[in-house]
């Protein structure tokens, strides 16, 4: 069974970083693409940043470019998401999202971990 | 990266049929055959409903389908039943590799 298990949410303060982990099991984890997308209270999905198999390719979108980094490590079977200089409307609950191998489909998804960032 | 644009909500009778329609440009929708749909019931992860435009993955009620014309791609749901109420939303590839999500749709079953 694909599992895909996220942690390192919690509350911070603006300015401060956060760094969140997706844990995978149940498939060949070096061969899929991941991702992470978030939805803030009430709202809707965001995605966020993608990562290939390899590493070798990385995508961000605006809204996180310079202040998220996405990295994996397949020896590990992990996905991280390294967040600096965090704002009030990161907040949100965040999601890793397994990618299939052709196309561009969310076929598996986290369970979520929360972010809140307050002072 | 502007959301695709999707119609807040939605309605439905138990047996009816709706449809969705989610809005992009031609550097997403209308430019590749990569538009996906998810479900998302409260406090739960989304789930994969439709792939590809009109795929469905194994499991997925053949109730749900999915299409494409031009810049708008559209999801379909047959013999409405309770438990599809839900919100529903649209993603698809877009130019330099980035994704975008519809801003979500709230399926309600009368």
């Amino acid at each position: 069974e694909v599992q895909l298990v996220e942690s390192g949410g919690g509350l911070v303060q603006p300015g401060g970083s956060l760094r969140l982990s997706c844990a995978a099991s149940g498939f060949s984890f070096s061969s899929y693409s991941l991702n992470w997308v978030r939805q803030a209270p009430g709202k809707g999905l965001e995605w966020l940043s993608y990562i290939r198999s390899s590493s070798s390719t990385i995508y961000y979108a605006d809204s996180v470019r310079g202040r998220f980094t996405i990295s994996r490590d397949n020896a590990e079977n992990s996905l991280y998401l390294q967040m600096n200089s965090l704002r009030a409307d990161d907040t949100a609950v965040y999601y890793c999202a397994r990618e299939t191998i052709v196309g561009v489909n969310f076929d598996s998804w986290g369970q979520g971990t929360l972010v809140t960032v307050s002072s | 990266q502007s959301a695709l644009t999707q119609p807040a909500s939605v309605s439905g009778s138990p047996g009816q049929s709706i449809t969705i329609a989610c809005t992009g440009a031609s550097s997403d929708v209308g430019g590749y055959n990569y538009v996906s749909w998810y479900q998302q019931h409260p406090g739960k992860a989304p789930k994969l409903m439709i792939f590809d435009v009109t795929s469905r993955p194994s499991g997925v009620s053949h109730r749900f389908s999915g299409s494409k014309s031009g810049n708008t791609a559209s999801l379909t749901i047959s013999g409405l039943q309770a438990e599809d109420e839900a919100d529903y939303y649209c993603c698809s590839y877009a130019d330099s590799g980035s994704r975008v999500f519809g801003g979500g749709t709230k399926l309600t079953v009368l």
